[in-house]
This record gives C-alpha cells, sequence and structure tokens, in this order.
C-alpha cells in the first residue's frame, strides 16, 4: 500500500470518552500533519510532525487533544472528555520535504 | 485573516457547460505553493494540482485547465465541458513554510454539482 491510511474510518462516541485515531504515513515521508475539517469548511491545521518531533500544534488543539509520533512512524490522536463539538472529519497528511500532501481517507467522529 | 478566498460557495451547472471556480489569495512571502483539491462524497481529499509561486504558466490538464495571476494573486480552475462526475467541493490551499512545516491554508470550499 503506497497510500496514507487511516484507521478508523468512522467512530461513534458518547460525550465524556476517550477516542484514539491511527495515521500510517506513506512511509518514507519524514512530515506528518493533522487536520480537523467541519461541515460546510476546509480542513484546518491541527498539528504537526518532523520525524517524531512535534514542531507546531495549533491553538485549536485544546488540553483535551494529544498527538504522538513514536519512532517518526504512525502518528496518534486521541481525545479525552470528547464533547459534541469534537465531531468532525479528522485527516491525517504526509509528505517529503518539499511542499506537497498526500491526504488520508480520514477519520470522521460523531460525539452523541 | 482568512488567507484563501473562495468567493463561491455552491455553483450549479449542467452536463457539458464549462465551469471556473475562484480562489483569491494573500501573503506577504515571496516563496508559496497554491494547491487544488477535490473532495468527493466520500471526503477523501484528491489532489489535483501544486503551484509554486515562480511559476505562472497556465497549466492544462485533460478537461481541467489552472490560471494563476500573481497580479491579482487569484489561481482559478476550470473545467471543460463538465460532467456529473466532477460533483464535488473543490478547495483551493496556500502553503506558505513556516513552524507548521508545509501546512496547509484552506479556503472553505466551492460545492460544484453537475446535473445530466
Amino acid at each position: 500500500d503506497t497510500g496514507v491510511s487511516q484507521d478508523p474510518r468512522h467512530k461513534i462516541t458518547k460525550r465524556g470518552q476517550n477516542v484514539t485515531f491511527r495515521c500510517d504515513p506513506i512511509s518514507e515521508h519524514n512530515r506528518l500533519y493533522w487536520y480537523r475539517q467541519t461541515l460546510g469548511q476546509g480542513p484546518e491545521f491541527l498539528t504537526y510532525f518532523q520525524n517524531e518531533a512535534q514542531l507546531e500544534k495549533s491553538r485549536l488543539l485544546s488540553d483535551r487533544f494529544s498527538a504522538e509520533r513514536p519512532k517518526g512512524s504512525f502518528s496518534t490522536l486521541e481525545i479525552q472528555r470528547t464533547e459534541q463539538g469534537d465531531s468532525a472529519m479528522y485527516l491525517c497528511a504526509s509528505s517529503l520535504e518539499i511542499p506537497e500532501a498526500f491526504f488520508g481517507q480520514g477519520t470522521r467522529l460523531t460525539v452523541v | 485573516a482568512q488567507k484563501v478566498t473562495q468567493a463561491q460557495t455552491e455553483i450549479s451547472v449542467v452536463e457539458k457547460e464549462d465551469v471556473t471556480l475562484d480562489c483569491v489569495y494573500e501573503t506577504r512571502d515571496t516563496t508559496y505553493y497554491l494547491f487544488w483539491y477535490k473532495q468527493p462524497p466520500s471526503g477523501e481529499l484528491v489532489f489535483l494540482i501544486r503551484r509554486n509561486s515562480f511559476d505562472e504558466q497556465n497549466e492544462i490538464s485533460g478537461r481541467y485547465s489552472w490560471n494563476f495571476q500573481k497580479s491579482t494573486s487569484s489561481f482559478n480552475f476550470t473545467i471543460t465541458a463538465s460532467q456529473v462526475v466532477d460533483s464535488a467541493v473543490y478547495f483551493c490551499a496556500l502553503s506558505e513554510y513556516s513552524n507548521s512545516g508545509y501546512a496547509l491554508n484552506f479556503g472553505k470550499g466551492t460545492s460544484l454539482l453537475v446535473t445530466p
């Protein structure tokens, strides 16, 4: 598989529960990005990894959100104590040094 | 401030019509990159094109063409002889190198509906 893979594709959770999403980037890509897309909007940047280092976090990423990229390979995005406002599509993208972005199919989160 | 503006929220055309999607961007950098993505109902973002700020040549790929004009900060996308399969949301995006790497700033998208 040569594309970006995200798991799960869909997640329905009750308010207050914790959820974790996984992103497997294209294997040789050292840069990894998480975005969030709400209905009717374009994707918005959440956080950026270069290899295993998390270099930037958007102010959209509240304290309930945490992301990791151990060993510079796959990445996880965890949301603690989910709220209805967290309902969105969470997109992962990866790239090499040049500015390009290959996106995964996204994880659609619904908080009920 | 919105860095990428897609003023057209929704466009509806009849199959075989030509349609142009507008994109206006804002940046102070001299080096930047512009993108177009297609998002069908399945939700995946499909990469269409990337242009860098030093290359103002227009590009044509099949029924798709792009017009990049730095003088007006615009990067418009035209679909010739539209087809029903072109129905999707189209996003224009800007990338400038920063602490966020080459993170993309997306516009709000233009929803295109092509009817038979």
